[in-house]
């Protein structure tokens, strides 16, 4: 079974301009998360779909982040513009079951803001 | 609100010897706990989880935690420590009502040592 997948794996921007990231769950998970990971510190959730509808995007810095998942499987983060604190890995993780605990993390992209 | 903490940001081993690695909760009503490890350049990769039942969960890799809802603390355990193991680990923690988010605490990077 594959796991989720991410793309980029690594970015390096500048500062207020944009950025976008890419993910794939595993095949028939239908909440997908993403988090920000600053480094020394643990994952951030950022925002939770499941399946296309958003349920908590309480942390996502509205005026400059967003997201989507318009069909229900892969979603795209953006950032507009880039700020110098951006700069972390952003973490997809998917699970079967929203009330299901585990999460199932990708590799991660890897963001540098200069 | 929720909590989590790893009060250890590293932790030595001796190759062979065994290893712990602290993590206490705070959590309204009962807990979901977990166990992730990360290496380097990868994304977290699911352990082990507590959800109810026995204290003692076994995971992956040989790894097992202790449920200890008096002391509120979740530590992650292996009898027998391999330099493989040198990774960072964290806890996580969320809450048993549906829209519960998953804390992370800000994990502890463990060194085996040859």
């Amino acid at each position: 079974e594959a796991g989720v997948a991410q793309s980029p794996r690594y970015k390096i921007i500048e500062k207020r301009q944009s950025v976008a990231f890419w993910c794939n769950p595993i095949s028939g998970h239908a909440t997908l998360y993403w988090y920000q990971q600053i480094l020394g510190q643990g994952p951030k959730l950022l925002i939770q779909f499941q399946n296309n509808g958003v349920v908590d995007d309480s942390q996502l810095p509205k005026d400059r982040f967003s997201a989507e998942r318009l069909k229900g499987v892969d979603s795209t983060l953006k950032i507009q513009p880039a700020k110098l604190e951006d700069s972390a890995v952003y973490l997809c993780a998917s699970s079967l079951v929203r009330t299901g605990p585990e999460q199932y993390f990708g590799p991660g992209t890897r963001l540098t803001v200069t | 609100a929720q909590s989590v903490a790893q009060p250890e940001d590293q932790v030595n081993v001796a190759e062979g010897n065994p290893l712990t690695v602290k993590c206490t909760y705070s959590v309204s009503g009962n807990p979901y706990l977990f166990w992730y490890v990360q290496y380097p350049n990868r994304g977290l990769q699911f352990l082990l989880k507590y959800i109810t039942g026995d204290n003692l969960v076994k995971g992956s890799y040989g790894f097992e935690a202790e449920f200890n809802k008096s002391q509120t603390s979740f530590h992650l355990k292996k009898p027998s420590a391999l330099v493989s193991d040198s990774a960072l680990y964290f806890c996580a923690v969320r809450g048993i009502l549906g829209d519960d988010k998953i804390i992370f605490g800000k994990g502890t990077r463990l060194h085996i040592l040859p």
